[in-house]
């Protein structure tokens, strides 16, 4: 059974970064395109981006000044950082491969 | 930018009613589309892949098709459980996603 876990802080303060670990048991992350994706409160999914276990990686452009995704494959983890954070980041953080999906943290951003 | 319209926005109906769910894309995906399913503070569920093949254990209510830039998703008797929002997602380089439809009751 695949099973996917984010975690990391849920505030961060404005201007800081957005630091997140996808913790994935049940495959291993170098068979797939390892994406994470938001949802701020109450609106739609974002694509954030995505990175495959040979560390090539694809962002959205609206993100992609502020965003690296990195994977560990020692860990069978990938994590995000998304810096210079403004209130218009605040949402539900989720992790996803091949369609199985973490519960999502939320993270807002506040001082 | 491949950008992923859904339609309608809010369908209302009832349960055992057949809702039809539109994806219309701005450039031809093939059949590189994805159905999901969310309900209030869950993670989104996959139901199709491929624009027609059912996720492991969805049930055989939920169907896909359509290919090039017109998809559909379609349930053909709702069930209380099917009142969710649902988005469709390309699987192209930039996984981009529709703004959902809302399934809601009549």
């Amino acid at each position: 059974q695949v099973q996917l876990q984010e975690s990391g802080p849920g505030l961060v303060k404005p201007s800081e970064t957005l630091s997140l670990t996808c913790t994935v048991s049940g495959r291993s992350v170098t068979t797939y395109y390892l994406n994470w994706i938001r949802q701020p409160p109450g609106k739609g999914l974002e694509w954030i981006g995505y990175i495959y276990y040979s560390g090539s990686t694809n962002y959205n452009p609206s993100l992609k000044s502020r965003v690296t995704i990195s994977v560990d494959t020692s860990k069978n983890q990938f994590s995000l950082k998304l810096n210079s954070v403004t209130a218009a980041d605040t949402a539900v953080y989720y992790c996803e491969i091949a369609g199985y999906w973490g519960q999502g943290t939320l993270v807002t951003v506040a001082s | 930018e491949i950008v992923l319209t859904q339609s309608p926005a809010t369908l209302s109906l009832s349960p055992g009613e057949r809702a039809t769910l539109s994806c219309r894309a701005s450039q031809s995906l093939s059949s590189s589309l994805a159905w999901y399913q969310q309900k209030p503070g869950q993670a989104p569920r996959l139901l199709i892949f491929g624009a027609s093949n059912r996720a492991t254990g969805i049930p055989a209510r939920f169907s896909g098709s359509g290919s090039g830039t017109d998809f559909t998703l379609t349930i053909s008797s709702l069930e209380p459980e099917d009142f969710a929002v649902y988005y469709c997602q390309q699987r192209s380089n930039w996984p981009y996603f529709g703004g959902g439809t809302k399934v809601e009751i009549k």
